[in-house]
């Protein structure tokens, strides 16, 4: 089946130290996204992708950074920059870029644990 | 600017009773919109989406949602509520025509189901 593979599931690490979090697709979707949710928060964008090699920023991308160099994957780096990064983490697609109609598809999250 | 607001971060009912979820939404381009499921520690499941088609909506797992423009509200619901209902739901606008297909969401509604 088709479907949006994040890992891995829990994560801890250490205050200071960068971590990649992965995200998988094989939907042959063209856009991704990651999204950062806090309890009481909601979700919040932090960068999205619509083609291969190019990605922007959304509402929180202070402290974090992405790559999209193949369609399939979309990893999402956390550096120590980023001042509270314990938070459940989502990635997402969507079938093609720019398309507002579409709905999102999501993994199944990571969950980050800083201390 | 594109915005949710869901009323009520907390919502119980009873098993057999009717849900009501509230949503309204700030757009300045006609919206799309959509209900979201999340079971704890997962990722979001689509339930439902309104894209200009119909005005009543109908969505998986017996949800419903009825887009109102002249009221701004999107409000999800299932005339009697199961056990398995229980879980955090999510209202979502569409971004702008330049934002890439992004999402917005609301902060979420967690619904209790009482035996």
């Amino acid at each position: 089946d088709g479907g949006i593979t994040q890992s891995p599931k829990y994560l801890f690490r250490k205050e200071g130290q960068n971590v990649t979090l992965s995200c998988e697709q094989n939907l042959n979707h063209d856009a991704m996204y990651w999204y950062r949710q806090d309890p009481g928060q909601g979700l919040r964008l932090i960068y999205y992708s619509q083609i291969v090699n190019d990605f922007q920023k959304g509402d929180i991308a202070e402290g974090y950074s992405v790559s999209r160099e193949k369609k399939e994957s979309f990893p999402l780096t956390v550096t120590s920059a980023q001042k509270n990064p314990t938070a459940f983490y989502l990635c997402a697609s969507s079938i093609r870029q720019g398309a507002r109609n579409s709905p999102l598809h999501f993994g199944n999250g990571t969950r980050l644990t800083v201390t | 600017a594109q915005s949710v607001t869901q009323l009520g971060s907390h919502v119980s009912v009873s098993e057999g009773a009717l849900v009501l979820l509230r949503c309204n939404y700030s757009s300045s381009v006609p919206p799309y919109l959509f209900w979201y499921v999340q079971y704890p520690n997962q990722g979001l499941q689509l339930l439902l989406k309104y894209t200009s088609a119909a005005t009543l909506v109908k969505g998986i797992n017996g949800f419903e949602a009825e887009f109102k423009k002249s009221e701004t509200s999107f409000h999800l619901t299932k005339p009697s509520a199961h056990m398995s209902d229980a879980a955090e739901y999510f209202c979502a606008v569409s971004g702008l025509y330049n934002q890439g297909g992004k999402l917005i969401f609301g902060q979420g509604t967690e619904l209790s189901v009482k035996p």
